[in-house]
């Protein structure tokens, strides 16, 4: 089954500083990775995801993620910090039962984010 | 536009009592996810559906029933066997196969035992 590593259940950073969360993951083919954020009282909204395509993807508010096969890994980051970036951000994978998805995600536990002033 | 759309949004039991909780989509998905979620836990999975007329228990079923009578439809009761049900519970929906898309979320449902 797969798997989903975030480190570091909490990361805060300055405002205009740079934003790194990790994400590392289990998985014996290249899967569909995803970057959930997450504000207080909502739902998930999507970030970005990785399928297949380029290897470095961009997503929403200036934030993009890099899928390193070799490192098994798909951290997230944004050069710049903002106030408003402050949520909680979920790592996701495909689920997988051979070669074949199962339809499902596998979340990693989250990371929450503050930004200082 | 489309969307989930859960109700209420904020739900309040008293101890004994089964409450239900909305989730509709007008995205044409054909899969829907229940998740609770807990303060440092993450999401975890309750129960999911990927084809009308049948789910399938997630991680987390015990003291939990659901039903898809209808493609748009995916209610979550919290029965009275659920012993610790304040949460936040979201809903969430995709395509069938099309785990490149990821999942479109509700706004969620915030539960709480009185």
């Amino acid at each position: 089954a797969q798997s989903v590593t975030q480190l570091g259940s909490h990361v805060s950073v300055s405002e205009g500083a740079l934003v790194l969360l990790r994400c590392n993951y289990s998985s014996s083919v290249p899967p569909y990775l995803f970057w959930y954020v997450q504000y207080p009282n909502q739902g998930l909204q999507l970030l970005l995801k990785y399928t297949s395509a380029a290897t470095l993807v961009k997503g929403i508010n200036g934030f993009e993620a890099e899928f390193k096969k070799s490192e098994t890994s798909f951290h997230l980051t944004k050069p710049s910090a903002h106030m408003s970036d402050a949520a909680e951000y979920f790592c996701a994978v495909s689920d997988r039962i051979g070669s074949s998805n199962t339809g499902k995600l596998i979340f990693g536990q989250g990371t929450t984010l503050q930004v200082k002033p | 536009d489309g969307g989930i759309t859960q109700s209420p949004k904020y739900l309040f039991r008293k101890e004994g009592q089964n409450v239900t909780l909305s989730c509709e989509q007008n995205l044409n998905h054909d899969a829907m996810y229940w998740y609770r979620q807990d303060p440092g836990q993450g999401l975890r999975l309750i129960y999911y559906s990927q084809i009308v007329n049948d789910f399938q228990k997630g991680d987390i079923a015990e003291g939990y029933s659901v039903s898809r009578e209808k493609k748009e439809s995916f209610p979550l009761t919290v029965t009275s066997a659920q012993k610790n049900p304040t949460a936040f519970y979201l809903c969430a929906s995709s395509r069938r196969q099309g785990t490149g898309y990821g999942y479109t979320f509700g706004s969620g449902t915030r539960l709480t035992v009185v």
